[in-house]
């Protein structure tokens, strides 16, 4: 059964610092791997795709990677702003229906 | 507009009374799901669909039904509801094209309903 992990749950970091979050998943048998944004009480914002034939893909300060063989991905937030501050999660799905969530990091950026 | 609209936004119901909560997508896609969040929990699956006659129990469908009025609309029924059905709720979508077409399998979100059962 496929599990998500991501750690570290909560992250409070100061404006301007580069940061890793990470996601990790106990099946490598993935389709592809997706990073989500979420404000509090709202809904999830998709950040970046990877595929299962990919190893990273980047849209602005952010850079995803993926290591299928080691069951890690990473999301790389370079020069942090306060703006940042959410919960992100990670989704992963073998190509069926199946999405499994991570429980989220809650990131807190410091003006 | 939004690519995944959800109606309502927020509703507060009474114990037993029948709610229905209505998805409509622009996105073009196929594939149309409901989860559920609640906190320390994550999302959780209720029904999805992969087209207008094909739809499918998730992990915690009991108490819950749907039905998929066109490929663009999906709603959520709770029959009878109850306080533990309290939760925010999401529409979800994605498309079922292969891994070489740009784009493909995003799963995209409804801004959610927030459902509060007394």
């Amino acid at each position: 059964k496929q599990e998500v992990t991501q750690i570290p749950a909560a992250l409070s970091v100061p404006e301007g610092e580069n940061l890793v979050l990470n996601c990790s998943f106990t099946d490598s048998a993935i389709y592809n791997l997706q990073w989500f944004r979420q404000d509090p009480g709202k809904g999830l914002t998709s950040l970046l795709l990877i595929q299962s034939s990919q190893r990273e893909q980047t849209s602005g300060r952010l850079n995803a990677s993926l290591d299928k063989s080691s069951g890690r991905s990473t999301l790389y937030i370079a020069a942090s702003q306060p703006g940042d501050s959410a919960t992100y999660l990670c989704a992963v799905t073998d190509g069926t229906y199946k999405y499994i969530f991570g429980t989220g990091t809650r990131l807190k950026v410091l003006a | 507009d939004a690519d995944v609209t959800q109606t309502p936004r927020n509703r507060i119901t009474k114990t037993g009374k029948r709610i229905m909560l209505e998805c409509s997508q622009t996105k073009g896609h196929d594939r149309m799901y409901w989860y559920r969040q609640d906190p320390g929990l994550g999302l959780r699956l209720i029904y999805y669909s992969f087209d207008v006659k094909d739809i499918n129990k998730g992990e915690i469908s009991d108490g819950y039904s749907v039905s998929r009025q066109a490929q663009a609309k999906f709603s959520l029924s709770l029959e009878s509801a109850i306080p533990n059905q309290t939760a925010l709720y999401f529409c979800a979508t994605s498309d079922s094209l292969g891994q070489q077409y740009s784009g493909a399998n995003v799963l995209t979100f409804g801004a959610g309903s927030r459902l509060t059962v007394l």
